[in-house]
């Protein structure tokens, strides 16, 4: 079982919310790690959007505008990035990233789809 | 403003190395730790190590244990990634990141 599932695909409507998860496996305590959240379009590098862990331990991105939310599903296990007012410019491939017994993993990516 | 520019793409053999660098500026380079990622087409992103400027020390990814080699020089405040014995399927983007900032990548084909 991987370290970070993520659904290989979403779609949503521009104008509406998408909630992108990010499961942990099972056994793995998710209130202690931090979730980093990147956004990556065809063609260029992934773009940090922020990290979070609580809502007391966030930080959001240089630049990246405050309809980009991290928040966490305790009894699903999930890091949650939920984009509200979604605009066209938000389709992308999404990536989530946790420091997981020495080194950093990523998530297999969701490519969000807006239509 | 920070920028992580990386050198240009590469076509090797199997078997033969290569070696990535990725210069910086508007940071201080010791200051935060450089991470390698890769992306292989189509597929998604793999985290190969990390090395602290400031000291040189690294940390590979199990799966890069002795065959990815980085280090760094601090006098030009550049980070960089060999990787030897090289397998087609190393064929990928190579990124740079201080995980908030990001190279632009350098592609990597290894082909016969």
């Amino acid at each position: 079982q991987a370290v970070l599932t993520q659904p290989s695909s979403l779609s949503a409507s521009p104008g509406t919310s998408a909630s992108l998860t990010c499961t942990v496996r099972s056994g793995i305590n998710l209130d202690s790690y931090t979730i980093y959240w990147y956004q990556q379009k065809p063609g260029s590098p992934p773009q940090y959007l922020l990290r979070y862990k609580s809502d007391s331990e966030k930080h959001q991105g240089s630049g990246v505008p405050s309809r980009f939310s991290g928040s966490k599903d305790a009894p699903a296990n999930a890091g949650i990035l939920l984009i509200s007012g979604l605009q066209s410019e938000d389709e992308a491939d999404y990536y989530c990233m946790m420091w997981q017994k020495n080194a950093w993993v990523f998530g297999g990516g969701t490519k969000l789809t807006v239509l | 403003q920070v920028q992580l520019v990386q050198s240009g793409a590469e076509v090797k053999r199997p078997g033969a190395s290569v070696k990535v660098s990725c210069k910086t500026s508007g940071y201080s380079f010791t200051g935060y730790y450089i991470h390698w990622v890769r992306q292989a087409p189509g597929q998604g992103l793999e985290w190969l190590g990390w090395i602290n400027p400031s000291n040189g020390d690294t940390n590979y990814a199990q799966n890069f244990q002795g065959w990815v080699t980085m280090t760094r020089d601090t006098s030009i405040n550049t980070a960089y990634m060999e990787v030897t014995r090289l397998k087609s399927d190393d064929t990928a983007m190579y990124y740079c990141t201080t995980l908030i900032f990001w190279g632009q990548g350098t592609p990597v084909t290894v082909s016969s």
